[in-house]
């Protein structure tokens, strides 16, 4: 596609309900990442795959996170059990190889009630 | 660890210079610079590679001090435009993918 998207934009969930949040990349982008970004600061990094490997998880914050990306396009991030402090914007980012350049889509903003 | 960012912030009139300072602890393999916008996702401005290899965006340059752990944004002749948060993105050898942002520093170019 044109650029990177993702699904939902807006999310209200309620503590303890699992959330599924999607990404497409760009469709001749390699390498996809999440990250977390809190208000006011810059994105953290979650995790990121090279096609449908996923070489670090290093940055998913509890074993409640997990993603996959089962055909080195499409990526979901999932957060099981929600809990109020997971309320953030969640960003994916996608490029061409490893240290080009990340286009990041226009991210999903969760809340957790 | 988080790279630094200086100034926090800086507002500052249309037509004038500005600086934007990002400084890290580890030895680093890359700097990537953003501008955001509020309520919209960060857009690329620069990439900086170690060996001094660089890319660049509009009126906008940048420097990449290795031996310092540093680079810094320069902004000439600012336009409203140039209005956001600018976030700089480092990765060191240890995470050639992964890309450490620091806090942000808010530009604002008033007319």
């Amino acid at each position: 596609g044109a650029g990177v998207s993702q699904s939902p934009r807006y999310k209200v969930t309620k503590r303890g309900q699992d959330v599924t949040l999607r990404c497409d990349p760009i469709s001749s982008h390699a390498t996809l990442y999440w990250y977390q970004q809190a208000l006011g600061q810059g994105p953290e990094f979650l995790t990121y795959f090279n096609y449908e490997a996923q070489p670090d998880k290093s940055g998913l914050p509890s074993d409640r996170f997990s993603a996959e990306r089962p055909e080195g396009s499409i990526s979901t991030l999932t957060i099981q059990r929600t809990e109020q402090r997971d309320s953030a914007m969640y960003r994916c980012a996608s490029s061409l190889a490893q240290q080009e350049t990340q286009y990041f889509g226009p991210g999903t903003r969760l809340l957790v009630l | 660890q988080q790279p630094v960012q200086s100034p926090q912030a800086v507002i500052l009139r249309e037509g004038e210079d500005a600086v934007i300072n990002c400084s890290s602890s580890k030895a680093l393999y890359s700097v990537h610079w953003y501008r955001q916008k509020h309520g919209e996702a960060p857009v690329f401005l620069m990439i900086l590679l170690k060996g001094g290899e660089q890319k660049g965006h509009e009126k906008i340059s940048a420097s990449f001090n290795e031996k310092k752990q540093q680079s810094s944004l320069y902004l000439t002749a600012s336009q409203l435009s140039y209005s956001g948060t600018y976030f700089c993105g480092t990765s060191d050898r240890g995470s050639a993918r992964q890309l450490t942002f620091g806090s942000g520093t808010q530009l604002t170019v008033l007319p």
